[in-house]
């Protein structure tokens, strides 16, 4: 089993829609959680962490879910420029390990 | 604004070749990393770098070393390049007691 996975999509989604993407992981003292978002052809980029009591950021909310081990990202209102991948990192210790990450393509 | 920039954006080599992938960051950061991102297989950790002069194996340091000389900038070697060693490698850089990592633009390798 990978340490931290996600489904890889692509998930379509027309404009307007609500996302929702899971990243599971396998180690339960993991201490931080992020996402990252990554376009086609460049750099990841920090997108937004992941807190116990959940954060959201305009469309975008994300949740720790620790007895179940996943963390989540929501994406309202999806616009054509949310087509990316996101990654979900999990730290633990000094140590990251980043998801496969997971392809969202948005549809006029 | 955090700049990382890495050497070559596209990069060719032949099969035995030394391959040298060059990283620099100018925002005085203590740690960097190397990555490969393949298909599938999303962002691998090769090494990573506390201080200037350490290395740290990651998840897949076979084939690789890596050199720390100076604070800013870190550099990924590839012995004798093989064609598995194919792929996107990605630098990173982040300060200490933070986690979010900034990364360069990405150094596709095609071995052949």
């Amino acid at each position: 089993r990978k340490e931290v996975e996600q489904d890889p999509g692509p998930f379509n989604v027309p404009e307007g829609a609500t996302v929702a993407f899971n990243c599971t992981y396998s180690n339960s003292a993991s201490q931080s959680f992020f996402w990252y978002r990554q376009d086609c052809r460049k750099e990841p980029k920090l997108l937004m962490s992941v807190y116990s009591s959940g954060n959201e950021d305009g469309r975008f909310t994300a949740q720790l879910n620790r007895a179940s081990q996943y963390i989540s990202l929501l994406i309202r209102d999806s616009k054509l420029s949310d087509s990316a991948t996101y990654l979900c990192v999990v730290i633990f210790g000094n140590m990251l390990t980043f998801g496969g990450g997971t392809r969202l393509m948005v549809k006029p | 604004d955090v700049k990382v920039t890495q050497s070559s954006r596209y990069l060719v080599k032949r099969t035995g070749e030394k391959v040298f992938l060059e990283c620099v960051q100018d925002m005085d950061h203590e740690n960097m990393f190397w990555y490969r991102q393949d298909p599938g297989l999303g962002l691998r950790l090769i090494y990573f770098s506390y201080d200037v002069k350490m290395k740290e194996k990651g998840d897949i340091p076979e084939g690789y070393s890596v050199s720390r000389e100076k604070k800013e900038r870190f550099s990924l070697i590839l012995e004798s390049a093989s064609t598995n060693q194919t792929s996107m490698y990605l630098c990173a850089s982040t300060p200490t007691a933070s986690v979010e990592q900034y990364f360069g633009p990405g150094t596709r390798l095609t071995v052949t």
